[in-house]
């Protein structure tokens, strides 16, 4: 049972435009919710993280929109660039335990 | 400061056979973690590890062990290898203090043939 579902599976996306991917999970005890991108051959990397008391949350050209109501969240890319292709993870964990539940993913793919 | 180490890189292995991967963390961060990741499924959790003790267990079976050594130093244990293990095995290391970010190595490439 997956605890943290996200969409799309893929995405391809034009040099400049934005990137949006989607995540919903269930389980109200989370309380803390990072993304992850990995590059092929590579472990994933903590891109930007959110935690429920706030609504958005804004690094550079990432941001992550969290909605507690309709537990959801996604992460936009802004000016989307070549070098942003790369998997993208969503994932959530809470407090009690270092466990981390994430998504299944997205390949996105960012066309010159 | 060095990052966190996986070894091997790739490994074959035939069904019924066993494995062990070995994973060294970040110098100071003494929780490490292990994750699977197969294409669709995403990344699932194992178990962590603080302190040479299993803090916290996924939903796997008893074939899959680990352990963590007093220089926090880990190492994961598959026992009679089954063609559905193939996969990628991430290790991924933390400060004790914090469980937000994890710092993932590059993984094991597990084949079963």
């Amino acid at each position: 049972q997956q605890q943290v579902k996200q969409s799309p599976q893929s995405l391809i996306v034009q040099k400049g435009g934005i990137s949006i991917i989607n995540c919903a999970y269930e389980n109200t005890a989370f309380d803390y919710f990072p993304w992850y991108q990995q590059f092929p051959g590579k472990g994933p990397a903590l891109l930007i993280a959110i935690r429920p008391d706030v609504s958005e949350k804004k690094e550079g050209r990432f941001t992550i929109s969290f909605n507690k109501s309709a537990k959801q969240f996604s992460l936009h890319i802004m000016d989307s660039q070549p070098g942003d292709s790369a998997t993208y993870f969503c994932a959530a964990s809470m407090s009690a335990g270092n466990q981390f539940y994430f998504g299944t993913g997205t390949s996105l793919t960012v066309i010159p | 400061k060095a990052g966190v180490t996986q070894t091997p890189r790739y490994l074959i292995k035939t069904r019924g056979q066993q494995v062990t991967l070995s994973c060294s963390p970040i110098s100071g961060h003494r929780s490490v973690s292990w994750y699977q990741q197969t294409p669709g499924q995403g990344l699932q959790f194992l178990f962590e590890y603080f302190s040479e003790t299993q803090r916290n267990k996924g939903n796997f079976p008893g074939r899959f062990s680990g352990r963590q050594f007093s220089n926090s130093r880990s190492e994961m244990n598959v026992s009679t290898l089954e063609l559905g293990d193939s996969a990628l095995y991430l290790c991924a290391s933390s400060l004790a203090a914090s469980r937000e970010k994890l710092f993932f190595g590059s993984g094991t490439q597990l084949s079963v043939l």
